[in-house]
């Protein structure tokens, strides 16, 4: 069966600091990626997509960039944080082999910039 | 492009009663339509989806929700709350696997 995997489940990072947050899918291939941020009280906001290894599609001009070096792996990553950036991320995947067409989403990371 | 649009970002209602959170997509063809369901601090988890045949979808947890093409709807519904339904609904629509799409929210309050 199919599994997604997220980490770290929260993180408190100062103002200028790098960030990296990694996402990977078990039990599938070639997957559709996502990577999605939650505000408080503002509801899912697609931050990038991909379709493939190296295709990244950016929803939200940012502060953040993507990355899919491989199949299964996406990595979301900012050189130097705002305080804005703090949320809720969540991964997702859909697609896949037998096409599903729903998205699985992982548990999500709780980032606090401070 | 597709886009869904949640109407009331809060829903109240008393356990027992009747749950309607609506949901209204704009897209040039039929979507495919998503209800999702998240609990604090986690991720979300799907109610149930839409992507062809049947107009009227049953998901988890005795909710259900139809696809009406006339009013561009795909409303979400229950007949009886229970508090353990207490919890913030998304929908999402997306065109044949593409990017996926989420409304704004509806957190639903069930009060005893």
């Amino acid at each position: 069966s199919q599994t997604i995997h997220q980490w770290p489940a929260t993180l408190v990072q100062p103002v200028g600091s790098p960030l990296s947050l990694e996402c990977t899918v078990e039990g599938t291939s070639n997957p559709n990626l996502y990577w999605y941020r939650q505000a408080a009280g503002r509801g899912l906001q697609l931050l990038f997509y991909s379709v493939g290894i190296g295709q990244i599609s950016s929803e939200v001009p940012q502060n953040l960039s993507a990355s899919r070096p491989q199949d299964r792996q996406f990595i979301l990553s900012s050189k130097k944080l705002l305080l804005s950036d703090s949320g809720f991320y969540l991964c997702a995947w859909s697609g896949g082999p037998a096409g599903e067409t729903e998205a699985f989403f992982g548990q999500g990371t709780r980032l606090t910039v401070v | 492009a597709q886009s869904v649009t949640q109407l009331g970002s809060h829903v109240s209602v008393s356990e027992g009663a009747l749950v309607l959170l609506r949901c209204n997509y704009s897209s040039s063809v039929p979507p495919y339509l998503f209800w999702y369901v998240q609990y604090p601090n986690q991720g979300l988890q799907l109610l149930l989806k839409y992507t062809t045949g049947a107009t009227l979808v049953k998901g988890i947890n005795g909710f259900e929700a139809e696809f009406k093409k006339s009013e561009t709807s795909f409303h979400l519904t229950k007949p009886s709350a229970h508090m353990s339904d207490a919890a913030e609904y998304f929908c999402a629509v997306t065109l044949y696997t593409d990017k996926l799409i989420f409304g704004t929210g509806t957190r639903l309050q069930v009060f005893p």
